[in-house]
């Protein structure tokens, strides 16, 4: 099975634009969540899809929004891009229980 | 404030002895922790989970102790392999099936030296 793709891997973009970042789960799996990792932190849970339908959020600001699509792929879009959106955001697929993560969009915001 | 801190930013070992990865927590709440592996360009992979109900789990040559008193746990890896290089996260929930629970760590970068 082939595992978690993200693209793009990486991404440079300036203050004030938006950015669209995606995800392909594994086959088979409906759930997909979305984390930030910035240096000296963990990964930081922004939401997660089931279904199409968003199922938990995390603390993050309305500028971060996703969505997913009846095949399971799923969108992150950043709007109002600010300097401390530059980070490694992960995404990972899950079922039964186990997370599959992919490598990362590295974001850089100029 | 962060409720999982991995102190030690960066460690290195020598090949074949052990490595000792470090966690403390402050939410006396959490009750399920994990340990996940991450190389460079590579999304981090699941390692080996602890219930609070135990205090000692054990995959290979990877052991998770939990010392729920001190809200405390460590990752021991025995014995330590070059391919063992890479960053651990630590992480705890309050609720086993539900990641927005699960809080990370920053990560410990774990050089092991052939």
């Amino acid at each position: 099975k082939a595992g978690v793709t993200q693209t793009p891997r990486y991404l440079i973009k300036t203050r004030g634009q938006q950015v669209t970042l995606s995800c392909s789960p594994i086959s088979g799996h409906r759930s997909v969540s979305w984390y930030q990792q910035t240096p000296g932190q963990g990964l930081q849970f922004l939401f997660e899809y089931f279904s199409e339908t968003q199922r938990n959020k995390g603390n993050f600001p309305g500028r971060f929004s996703g969505r997913q699509f009846s095949n399971s792929r799923s969108e992150m879009n950043v709007s109002t891009l600010e300097l401390g959106d530059s980070a490694l955001y992960l995404c990972a697929s899950s079922s039964a229980n186990k997370q599959f993560f992919g490598p990362g969009t590295r974001l850089t915001v100029l | 404030d962060q409720q999982v801190k991995q102190n030690s930013p960066s460690l290195s070992v020598q090949e074949g002895r052990i490595s000792i990865l470090n966690c403390d927590y402050t939410n006396s709440m959490f009750d399920y922790f994990l340990w996940y592996k991450k190389y460079p360009a590579e999304g981090p992979t699941f390692l080996i989970s602890i219930s609070s109900i135990k205090d000692k789990n054990e995959d290979g040559r990877f052991t998770v102790f939990l010392n729920k008193s001190a809200k405390h746990l460590s990752l021991h890896i025995v014995p330590s392999q070059p391919g063992d290089s890479a960053v651990y996260f630590c992480a705890a929930s309050t609720q086993k099936t539900s990641y927005d629970k699960v809080i990370f760590g920053p990560g410990t970068s774990l050089s092991v030296i052939p």
